[in-house]
């Protein structure tokens, strides 16, 4: 069946640091692939998604891009801020369903 | 336009209860579907359904059931609630079943 691993956390980061976060997964035929983040005691919400190999997603000035031939999906931000903390699910939607990974917990200090 | 809402936000039920949570779409989205996420965890697929039909289903027990309306709002039951129930249940819907999915805040179930 379809499955997404992702980078273990908890990932602690200073202000404008680099932030990368590994996403690789197994899934049978065009998976969309995408990055929800969650705020403390809020739902999910879609943070960049890519839809076909070699699409590159982009919002809010982070980035990933969809690699077919290592079936990856890596997140990626230059420069992170304190309002950058959060928890970070790399996902794929086959069919009808999303499967998730476990989760990155970010947390940026000042 | 509003965003997918659930009610309620939260809600304590006693083992072997029965639990209704509710899920109203964005307007215009035909697809609503399930997803439980346990402290810790990513989400797991309940179920789906599009058009008020079930379209997919998760692995989940028979205790585990919902229906969708034909104002595409939906409801999911549980019965029999178990300790292991206790998660936050998120409704997600999108325009047809195959498109991005948007989430609404989610329900916190603590089952005691």
């Amino acid at each position: 069946g379809d499955s997404v691993t992702q980078m273990e956390g908890p990932v602690t980061l200073s202000e404008e640091a680099f932030l990368t976060i590994n996403c690789t997964y197994t899934a049978t035929g065009y998976p969309s692939l995408f990055w929800y983040v969650q705020y403390p005691g809020e739902g999910l919400q879609l943070l960049l998604k890519a839809t076909k190999a070699d699409d590159k997603g982009s919002n809010k000035g982070f980035e990933a891009t969809y690699r077919k031939e290592t079936t990856s999906f890596h997140l990626e931000k230059g420069s992170v801020q304190v309002s950058d903390s959060a928890v970070y699910f790399c996902a794929l939607s086959n069919d009808y369903k999303l499967s998730f990974g476990a989760g990155t917990t970010v947390t940026v200090r000042a | 336009d509003a965003g997918v809402t659930q009610s309620p936000t939260h809600l304590i039920k006693t083992r072997g209860q029965h639990v209704t949570l509710r899920c109203s779409p964005i307007s215009g989205h035909k697809s609503v579907s399930w997803y439980q996420q346990v402290l810790g965890q990513g989400p797991q697929f309940i179920f789906q359904y599009y058009e008020k039909e079930e379209r997919g289903r998760g692995n989940f027990p028979d205790r585990f059931s919902a229906r969708q309306f034909p104002n595409y709002s939906s409801e999911l039951n549980v019965n029999a609630l178990l300790l292991g129930d206790s998660a936050l249940y998120l409704c997600a819907s999108s325009r047809i079943d195959r498109d991005e999915a948007f989430f609404g805040q989610g329900t916190r179930l603590t089952v005691v």
